[in-house]
């Protein structure tokens, strides 16, 4: 089946810090894969997605590139802020039906000042 | 524009209630999707219309669960005779058109059954 495996959180960096969340997939055919993140008492919001292998999505300084070969759509940001401090969701969908999103557990990011 | 919203934000039942959750999707969007979020999880899908007809409920996890969206716009989220594992928050999405459209999200119903 389809699923998608996210590096266990939680995450706590200091402010500039270099930012990897590592995602891994399982698929049938050829997914499209996000990352959603949801801030403190907000709903999930797109983040970023890439729909074929090797694009690359990037978005608020964030960017994960999507790797075919290793079934994977690492995030990374080169300095992270405060205000990065969120849950952030790994995420795909296959190109049949509905196209429902098969979401990654989360992982609960904290950035210190 | 409006976004998706969700009402109520948050709903307490006892177990073996009735509870309707309401979304509203973004206008003119013709996709909606209801997915479950548990504590300390990813959303699970549960169930997506296209229009007025669910074209896939293969995520509804038993005939307590059903959704309707009578006129294409708005959809209720009905759980029967509800259960202490049905605690939950309960998210809704809509798109344009579906297929590979982004997903908007509502901020969700935390539903709590005592």
């Amino acid at each position: 089946g389809n699923s998608v495996t996210q590096m266990e959180g939680p995450v706590t960096l200091s402010e500039e810090a270099f930012l990897t969340i590592n995602c891994t997939y399982t698929a049938t055919g050829y997914p499209s894969l996000f990352w959603y993140v949801q801030y403190p008492g907000e709903g999930l919001q797109l983040l970023l997605k890439a729909t074929k292998a090797d694009d690359k999505g990037s978005n608020k300084g964030f960017e994960a590139t999507y790797r075919k070969e290793t079934t994977s759509f690492h995030l990374e940001k080169g300095s992270v802020q405060v205000s990065d401090s969120a849950v952030y969701f790994c995420a795909l969908t296959v190109p049949q039906g509905a196209q429902k999103l098969v979401f990654g557990q989360g992982t609960r990011l904290t950035i210190n000042p | 524009g409006a976004g998706v919203s969700q009402t109520p934000s948050n709903k307490v039942t006892e177990k073996g209630k009735y509870v309707e959750l309401r979304c509203d999707p973004i206008s003119g969007h013709t996709a909606l999707y209801w997915y479950r979020q548990s504590l300390g999880q990813g959303p699970e899908f549960l169930i997506y219309f296209q229009g007025t007809g669910a074209a896939d409920d293969s995520g509804l996890p038993n005939d307590r669960f059903f959704a309707v969206r009578p006129e294409g716009s708005v959809s209720t989220l009905k759980i029967q005779r509800t259960e202490r594992g049905d605690s939950a928050v309960y998210l809704c999405a809509s798109s344009p058109l579906g297929g590979r459209d982004t997903q908007y999200f509502g901020p969700g119903t935390r539903l709590t059954v005592l």
